[in-house]
C-alpha cells in the first residue's frame, strides 16, 4: 500500500547550523505534502505545504524541496534554533475520490538542536 | 476561536471500562478528523467528518469505537471495553471545506492509558 516514510529517525544539529530532514514516498497520486513539527505534549503544527505539481516552496527560514522522479521530499530549516527542537513529519495528503483530505503521515524524525 | 480543543487533556482507565472523548474544533471549520497516535509514530487516520455526515472510517477503528459529530460542531470519540493495546494518543483536527487551505489544525490530544 501506499506509505510515508522518514530516512533518518534523529538528527543532531548545532544552533546557527542549517537543517535538513528528508522524506520518502509512494503514492505520486497525492495533491500535496505537508511538513508538521511536533512538540512533546502539543498536537503536529503545520508547518509548510507544497503542491504535487510544484518542486520548490519557501517560508519563514524553512525550505520545502519535492522530488517527483525519485518521489522525495525534504525540509531545509535555516540557521537552526533551539525552538526547532522536536519531532518532524511529512504527510501526504490528496481529495480526488474518497480521501477526503486526510492526511498520511510518516514514522517522523527527531531534531535535537545543540547550543 | 483559540484552535481546537480536546477534553479530557489525559484519562487513564481500566481495562474493559469505557471512554468518551470530546473535541471542539475551529468554528468555521466543516471538517473533523479524529488520528491515534502511539509513541514514537505518526498519527493514524482513524474517521472522518464533514458536517455530520462521517464519511470514512479506517479499519483501524475496530467495533468497540465509535465517533459522533450530531450537530456538525463538536465531535465525541468512545471506545467501549477498553484494551491495553488502546493506550495512545488521540488526536483530532479540523480543517474549512476551502481546499485552497491545506493543512489541518490539530488539537493537543487526549491521551489514553489502559491499566
Amino acid at each position: 500500500g501506499e506509505s510515508v516514510g522518514l530516512h533518518l529517525p534523529t538528527l543532531s544539529v548545532q544552533e546557527g547550523d542549517n537543517s535538513i530532514i528528508n522524506c520518502a514516498y509512494s503514492n505520486s497520486a497525492s495533491d500535496y505534502f505537508i511538513w508538521y513539527k511536533q512538540e512533546s505534549g502539543k498536537g503536529p503544527q503545520f508547518i509548510i505545504d507544497i503542491r504535487s505539481n510544484m518542486d520548490k516552496r519557501q517560508g519563514q527560514r524553512v525550505t520545502v524541496l519535492l522530488n517527483k522522479t525519485v518521489k522525495h521530499l525534504s525540509l531545509q530549516i535555516a540557521a537552526t534554533q533551539p525552538g526547532d527542537s522536536a519531532v518532524y513529519f511529512c504527510a501526504e495528503k490528496g481529495e480526488g475520490g474518497n480521501q477526503g483530505g486526510k492526511l498520511i503521515f510518516g514514522q517522523g524524525t527527531e531534531l535535537s538542536v545543540k547550543p | 476561536d483559540t484552535g481546537v480543543s480536546q477534553d479530557p487533556r489525559h484519562k487513564i482507565t481500566k481495562r474493559g471500562q469505557n471512554v468518551t472523548f470530546r473535541c471542539d474544533p475551529i468554528s468555521e471549520h466543516n471538517r473533523l478528523y479524529w488520528y491515534r497516535q502511539t509513541l514514537g509514530q505518526g498519527p493514524e487516520f482513524l474517521t472522518y467528518f464533514q458536517n455530520e455526515a462521517q464519511l470514512e472510517k479506517s479499519r483501524l477503528l475496530s467495533d468497540r469505537f465509535s465517533a459522533e459529530r450530531p450537530k456538525g460542531s463538536f465531535s465525541t470519540l468512545e471506545i467501549q471495553r477498553t484494551e491495553q493495546g488502546d493506550s495512545a494518543m488521540y488526536l483530532c483536527a479540523s480543517s474549512p471545506k476551502d481546499r485552497r487551505v491545506v493543512g489541518y489544525t490539530f488539537g493537543s490530544g487526549t491521551r489514553l492509558t489502559v491499566v
